[in-house]
């Protein structure tokens, strides 16, 4: 069974330019988790989404970052304008429908800003 | 917001030691679970705990869901070098529009 596929896997980028990462879920899993994780900290929900459909997003700072799933399959992120501070891994995960916590990440963008 | 404070940051053992790590929360949680994340690879689910006073094993894995609800403990017995990497401890509360939240992590060194 194939895992949760991420691209790119790294990323440089200047402050005030966008950026945009792209994620495919586990075949057949509903949910969909994109997660902020700095160094040195554990994963941060951005956003949720059940299908097509935004469950809690209020984590995500929307002035500057967007996030959809279109189809109720893969999903992008985008920062736009990206600043110095979200230099970090960005993770994609998902689960089937529920709310057990069993979450399958994928292997991350790890995005510099300089 | 919940936050969950977790502990040793970090740990060097001798390979063979038995390793024991705490997580601890300011609410109640009804969803403990362990990840374990390697260098530059996304966290993946060691163990799932969904009632207060659970043991639960996988390998050589033991975490439990604490009494109180507000703890979890996760212990490795007989460390080998793969074992080596940043274990984290998550959390759901009741509601089940809750997100998951993480610790830290404690990271885990194993000398040969």
């Amino acid at each position: 069974e194939a895992g949760v596929a991420q691209s790119p896997r790294y990323k440089i980028i200047e402050k005030r330019q966008s950026v945009a990462f792209w994620c495919n879920p586990i075949s057949g899993h509903a949910t969909l988790y994109w997660y902020q994780q700095i160094l040195g900290q554990g994963p941060k929900l951005l956003i949720q989404f059940q299908n097509n459909g935004v469950v809690d997003d209020s984590q995500l700072p929307k002035d500057r970052f967007s996030a959809e799933r279109l189809k109720g399959v893969d999903s992008t992120l985008k920062i736009q304008p990206a600043k110095l501070e979200d230099s970090a891994v960005y993770l994609c995960a998902s689960s089937t429908q529920g709310n057990s916590g069993k979450l399958f990440f994928g292997s991350g963008t790890q995005l510099s800003v300089l | 917001g919940q936050q969950l404070n977790q502990s040793p940051q970090s740990m060097f053992i001798q390979e063979g030691e038995d390793v024991s790590m705490n997580c601890t929360s300011s609410s109640i949680f009804n969803t403990w679970l362990w990840y374990k994340q390697d260098p530059g690879e996304g966290p993946v689910l060691l163990i799932a705990l969904y009632k207060a006073g659970e043991l639960t094993s996988n390998g050589r894995l033991t975490a439990q869901f604490g009494i109180t609800r507000k703890d979890s403990f996760l212990n490795i017995s007989a460390s080998i070098p793969s074992d080596v990497g940043i274990y984290f401890c998550a959390g759901k509360g009741w509601s089940g529009s809750e997100k998951l939240v993480f610790g830290k992590g404690t990271k885990l060194t194993v000398n040969p």
